[in-house]
């Protein structure tokens, strides 16, 4: 199986910092990895597909970049809506994996 | 509006049944990929299992092979999960999930709002 290692778990910022998770695979996925948003007592929300393409009506402060087992996801400017739980997610290979998450919360 | 109604979710016992529903509405159920993923109490989430447009292949995470079924009718656009033999380990929120293609070997761009299951005696 593909393990998919997330950091940090968690981190608390201030509105209008920058945010940053990283994702790394146990294997070499290509661009196969998707972002997704999970509020408290929701069901998760897809953010990002194929490493760095943004879903339609996701606001562009929300990006994705890497490749093949480094992968990184960015908040250019924190708002309060986005209080969330975060998992990066390869569809590389079966079974699909997730990472750990990281619960963003503001400082 | 493109939709996932999951149902099926309760209280059973270990070693116990249920079979999970997902009614999709919205999108032309017969030409998306389907998967369900879960999440326990507090914790992350799992891919469980997934099947293609056509129903014609299925795919099982290891903790619940040969335990779990996963199929669609097609003709109901609704996708289900056979539950035999639980453990209080599978104690979670199962969510249905549409891919935006026809494997599963993709995202998963729509998800229902789930259907809690308890395994407890």
């Amino acid at each position: 199986d593909i393990q998919m290692t997330q950091s940090p778990s968690s981190l608390s910022v201030f509105v209008g910092d920058r945010v940053t998770i990283t994702c790394q695979a146990s294997h070499d996925i290509s661009n196969y990895l998707s972002w997704y948003q999970q509020k408290p007592g929701e069901a998760p929300k897809l953010l990002i597909h194929d490493a760095a393409n943004l879903e339609t009506g996701v606001p562009s402060r929300f990006s994705g970049s890497g490749s093949e087992t480094h992968f990184t996801f960015t908040i250019s400017s924190l708002q309060p809506e986005d209080i969330a739980t975060y998992y990066c997610q390869q569809y590389d290979n079966v079974p699909l994996t997730f990472g750990g998450g990281t619960k963003v919360e503001i400082k | 509006e493109v939709q996932l109604l999951e149902s099926g979710g309760g209280l059973v016992q270990p070693g116990g049944s249920l079979r999970l529903t997902c009614a999709a509405s919205g999108f032309t159920f017969s030409s998306y990929a389907m998967s369900w993923v879960r999440q326990a109490p507090g914790k992350g989430l799992e891919w469980v299992s997934g099947i293609i447009a056509t129903g014609g292949s299925t795919k099982y995470a290891d903790a619940v092979k040969g335990r779990l079924t996963i199929s669609r009718d097609n003709s109901k656009n609704t996708l289900f999960l056979q539950m035999n033999g639980l453990r209080a380990e599978d104690t979670a929120v199962y969510y249905c999930a549409k891919a935006p293609k026809d494997h599963f070997y993709h995202g998963m761009d729509v998800w229902g709002q789930g259907t809690t299951v308890i395994v407890s005696s």
